[in-house]
């Protein structure tokens, strides 16, 4: 069964200090991983999608990277408007359930001004 | 380009009741699939409908039914309500064409509270 796990649950940050974001992942084929950012009582709101070991991915202060199996998003001097939910999922290759994305818990961002 | 709408917002129904939630999907589109979000919890993948069949679905019993419609707008219909079906549910179009992972995109949900 595909699984995804992201840590740390919570993070707090100053305003202009950088961290990353883990996603671990086990799936039957990657088809693709896809990074979402979703804000309090909204639907989640597209990033990235990553499709094989060692493509990357920026947007803004953003950068995702993909392993076989993790992927890292990289908040470079996030500010106060970065502090949302990231959303990590993935979508099996081959015959069986590879309609679906399974998604990790999250990881809740706070970034403080 | 418009992108994927969901109506109604919030809904407050009784146990045992039936809902319909309606998606819209984004122009160009021409597969939709439904996810239910627990507070906390990254959504759970309920079915996805293509070419007005359903194309895969998650572990959700058979109360939880859907229709695609010839413009590709969807319903996701939910009988005799339980208080554990109260979520966020969320409708995400795809545009598919058998190759890679096709993205998909959420429209913003509906909140249903089930009492």
């Amino acid at each position: 069964e595909d699984q995804v796990t992201q840590s740390p649950e919570a993070l707090r940050l100053q305003e202009g200090e950088s961290s990353s974001l883990n996603c671990s992942y086990t799936v039957s084929g990657l088809r693709g991983l896809f990074w979402y950012r979703q804000d309090p009582g909204k639907g989640p709101e597209f990033l990235f999608t990553l499709y094989s070991a060692g493509e990357e991915k920026e947007k803004e202060r953003l950068k995702a990277t993909l392993t076989k199996k993790e992927s890292f998003l990289h908040i470079t001097a996030p500010k106060p408007e970065d502090s949302a939910t990231y959303l990590c999922a993935v979508r099996p290759g081959g015959g069986g359930s590879n309609y679906k994305l399974t998604f990790g818990k999250g990881t809740l961002l706070t970034v403080n001004p | 380009e418009t992108g994927v709408t969901q109506s109604p917002t919030h809904l407050i129904k009784t146990r045992g009741q039936q809902v319909t939630l309606r998606c819209s999907s984004q122009s160009g589109h021409n597969t939709v699939s439904w996810y239910q979000q627990a507070l906390g919890q990254g959504p759970q993948f309920i079915f996805q409908y293509y070419r007005e069949e359903e194309n895969g679905r998650g572990n959700f019993p058979p109360r939880f039914s859907g229709l695609q419609f010839p413009n590709y707008s969807s319903e996701l219909n939910v009988n005799a309500l339980e208080l554990d079906d109260s979520a966020l549910y969320l409708c995400a179009s795809s545009w598919s064409s058998g190759s890679l992972g096709e993205t998909q995109y959420f429209g913003p949900g509906t909140r249903l509270l089930v009492l």
